[in-house]
C-alpha cells in the first residue's frame, strides 16, 4: 500500500520568511496530492491540492510542486504570518470511482514567530 | 462546499461499554466514507473504508470485531467502538467522497469525535 513520508516534523520561521515542507510517496498509482492545515482539536482543512498531470500549482502565498518521476511533492508558503502556525499534513490518494483513501504523512508543526 | 457532520463531538464512557459515532454527508451522497483515528500529536491513520451496502474494508491491525462499521445509506456511516478501553481514547474523524460533482473527488472531513474512555 501507499506510504507517505513528510519532513521536517517541526519548522520554525520568522514572520515574512518562506516555509517549505517536503513529502515523498511510494505508490506510483497515486495521482492526487492534497495538503491540509489542522488546528488543535479541529478537522483538517484543505489548503491546496495537485493532480499528477500538473507540475506546479499556486494560490496566493501557497504553492505546491510535484515531481512525479521522483515521487515527491512540496508545499511552499511565502511571506509567512503568525496565523499560518498550525500542523500541516501532506497526503496521497488515487482519484476515480475506485479511488482510494487519503494516506497522510506524519505532519509538520509550523511555528511562525513575529 | 460539501458538509459532513459527526455526532457526538465528544463522548466520555466507562471501560467495557460501547460507543457509536455517526458520520453524515448533509448535502451530497457518499458511496464511500472513510474512518480515521488520530492520537495526540500524531497523524490521521486510516482505520477502514466504508462502502454503502457492503462490508467495510479494514486496514491491517484494525480489529473489525471491535470497530464495527455500518454504511446503511448514501448519507450515513456509523462506527461503533465495542468494549472500549482507555487505549481506544482518541480523536475519530470520518470523511466522505463526493463523486457526483467536482473533478477532483475531494474528500470532506467531519468535525471529529473526541472519545475518552475512563
Amino acid at each position: 500500500g501507499e506510504n507517505v513520508e513528510q519532513h521536517p516534523s517541526t519548522l520554525s520561521v520568522q514572520e515574512g520568511d518562506s516555509a517549505v515542507i517536503k513529502c515523498t510517496y511510494s505508490d506510483s498509482a497515486s495521482n492526487y496530492f492534497p495538503w491540509y492545515k489542522q488546528e488543535l482539536g479541529k478537522r483538517p482543512q484543505l489548503i491546496i491540492d495537485i493532480r499528477s498531470n500538473v507540475g506546479e500549482k499556486k494560490d496566493q502565498r501557497i504553492a505546491v510542486t510535484l515531481n512525479k518521476t521522483a515521487k515527491h511533492f512540496s508545499l511552499h508558503i511565502t511571506e509567512t504570518q503568525p496565523e499560518d502556525s498550525a500542523v500541516y499534513f501532506c497526503a496521497a490518494s488515487m482519484l476515480g470511482q475506485a479511488g482510494t483513501a487519503l494516506i497522510f504523512g506524519k505532519g509538520t508543526t509550523l511555528s511562525v514567530s513575529s | 462546499g460539501a458538509v459532513v457532520s459527526q455526532h457526538p463531538s465528544r463522548v466520555i464512557c466507562k471501560s467495557g461499554t460501547s460507543v457509536k459515532i455517526e458520520c453524515r454527508s448533509l448535502d451530497f451522497q457518499a458511496t464511500t466514507m472513510f474512518w480515521y483515528r488520530q492520537f495526540p500529536k500524531q497523524s490521521l491513520m486510516l482505520m477502514a473504508t466504508s462502502n454503502e451496502g457492503s462490508k467495510a474494508t479494514y486496514e491491517q491491525g484494525v480489529e473489525k470485531d471491535k470497530f464495527l462499521i455500518n454504511h446503511a445509506s448514501l448519507t450515513l456511516s456509523t462506527l461503533t467502538v465495542t468494549s472500549a478501553h482507555p487505549e481506544d481514547s482518541s480523536f475519530y474523524i470520518c470523511s466522505a467522497r463526493d463523486i457526483s460533482g467536482t473533478a477532483y473527488n475531494e474528500q470532506f472531513f467531519g468535525p471529529g469525535t473526541r472519545l475518552t474512555v475512563l
